[in-house]
């Protein structure tokens, strides 16, 4: 499987622009890129997903690479309530069992 | 919809005792998958299902622990015996079809003494 590598950690103050990278050199042409975020005490959740474009949603907006090696998951505005670890995984198709690695921890201040 | 619904939230059990966890996915949804978290190990798939077939178990950690899917609308995830190493949440996963995405339960807490 390809492998992503996300920082361990990340600050951000409340109602600024977050952006958390993710690193995924080894990409495959099929592969789509899934963040997923996880706050506390609760179970993961699907943030956003993509291919090759930039995807917004009203979570979160995805900036992926032009070569795919790379993504950005962009937060526009920060909220205490986007406290949690986030999550860049790569899989081929729906259907695959996506592989957690340990994600990024974002704290965010008031 | 209700989402993801797993039971027990939460287990305590002594060491040698069997434990069954339950899940049921949203309806419709054809994968399911079993993980489990621990703060050594953090998220680990165990196995997952599609069409109610088991498609990976690898990881499995033993034969102490096993997984069915008897009809699409209910999975079990059962450990036997249980030991102190087992204690974790495990959450149970179902996958929208058509985009891939995974909707998760709120997990199950074991504590194994």
């Amino acid at each position: 499987d390809a492998k992503t590598t996300q920082p361990n950690s990340m600050e951000s103050n409340e109602e600024e622009p977050v952006h958390l990278p993710c690193n995924h050199s080894t990409i495959s042409g099929t592969d789509y890129i899934h963040w997923y975020r996880q706050l506390p005490s609760q179970g993961p959740e699907y943030v956003i997903h993509g291919l090759t474009s930039n995807v917004n949603n009203r979570m979160a907006s995805l900036a992926i690479a032009e070569d795919r090696k790379s993504s950005t998951l962009i937060l526009h505005r920060a909220t205490l309530r986007d406290a949690a670890v986030y999550y860049c995984i790569l899989t081929w198709q729906a259907g695959t069992a996506l592989i957690f690695g340990k994600g990024t921890t974002l704290s965010v201040s008031s | 919809d209700a989402g993801v619904i797993q039971s027990p939230r939460h287990e305590v059990t002594e060491m040698g005792q069997e434990v069954t966890l339950r899940c049921k996915p949203i309806s419709g949804h054809n994968s399911l998958f079993w993980y489990r978290q621990t703060m050594m190990r953090g998220l680990e798939l165990l196995i997952y299902f599609n069409n109610n077939v088991p498609i990976d178990d690898s990881g499995m950690p033993e034969d102490r622990f096993s997984a069915k899917m008897p009809n699409a609308s209910f999975s079990t995830l059962k450990i036997q015996p249980s030991e102190p190493r087992d204690s974790a949440v495990y959450f149970c996963a179902s996958e929208r079809g058509d985009t891939g995405e995974l909707f998760f339960g709120e997990g199950s807490r074991l504590t194994v003494l």
